[in-house]
């Protein structure tokens, strides 16, 4: 079964600073990676999506990276504002089977 | 607007009720999922339908049942078996070919009372 992993649980920064989040999952089987954002007591949001075939996608401010060899993805957050404050999480899709696998997600909170 | 429509928002439910959480979505997408999320757990898979009139079981079905007999609906009962149903509802929904990306409802807080 597939892990999914993201490090830290919690960030704390100061408004302006780039940042990076981390995903990093077991299986490299993987049919797609989705990053979501979450704000308390809301859905999710979805941010970027990358193929298995794809290193990486960006999205104004945001990029996301995809090395499935080592198991691994990263969000960049460029020029932190206080507005990006909320959970990110990140999700697998394996190959085979119709689910996919989410991370417990990373709190980030911008200190304007 | 295309989306995943959850209602309701807020939901309270007695000791030994069954209730039933909706989910309506119109982006003509054929699978659709539930997914119960608890503090410091992350999301946990309940139930999933791939086509109309099947469903399969995920990781924590018991205590839950679904029934997809339309397109655009896929709504969640849950029942008086499920121990601790107090938790957020999340139900989302992936178009059945090409990128298969995710899209979530707004969800639904259920609280035991």
């Amino acid at each position: 079964k597939q892990e999914v992993t993201q490090i830290p649980a919690a960030l704390s920064v100061p408004e302006g600073e780039n940042l990076v989040l981390n995903c990093s999952f077991t299986d490299s089987a993987i049919y797609n990676l989705q990053w979501f954002r979450q704000d308390p007591g809301k859905g999710l949001t979805s941010l970027l999506l990358i193929q298995s075939s794809q290193r990486e996608q960006t999205s104004g401010r945001l990029n996301a990276s995809l090395d499935k060899s080592s198991g691994r993805s990263t969000l960049y957050i460029a020029a932190s504002q206080p507005g990006d404050s909320a959970t990110y999480l990140c999700a697998v899709r394996p190959n085979t089977g119709n689910q996919f696998y989410f991370g417990t997600g990373t709190s980030l909170t911008v200190i304007p | 607007d295309g989306g995943i429509t959850q209602s309701p928002k807020y939901l309270f439910r007695k000791e030994g009720q069954n209730v039933t959480l909706s989910c309506e979505q119109n982006l003509n997408h054929d699978a659709m999922y539930w997914y119960r999320q608890d503090p410091g757990q992350g999301l946990r898979l309940i139930y999933y339908s791939q086509i109309v009139n099947d469903f399969q079981k995920g990781d924590i079905a018991e205590g839950y049942s679904v029934s997809r007999e339309k397109k655009e609906s896929f709504p969640l009962t849950v029942t008086s078996a499920q121990k601790n149903p107090t938790a957020f509802y999340l139900c989302a929904s992936i178009r059945g070919q090409g990128a298969r990306e995710a899209f979530f409802g707004q969800g639904t807080r259920l609280t035991v009372v």
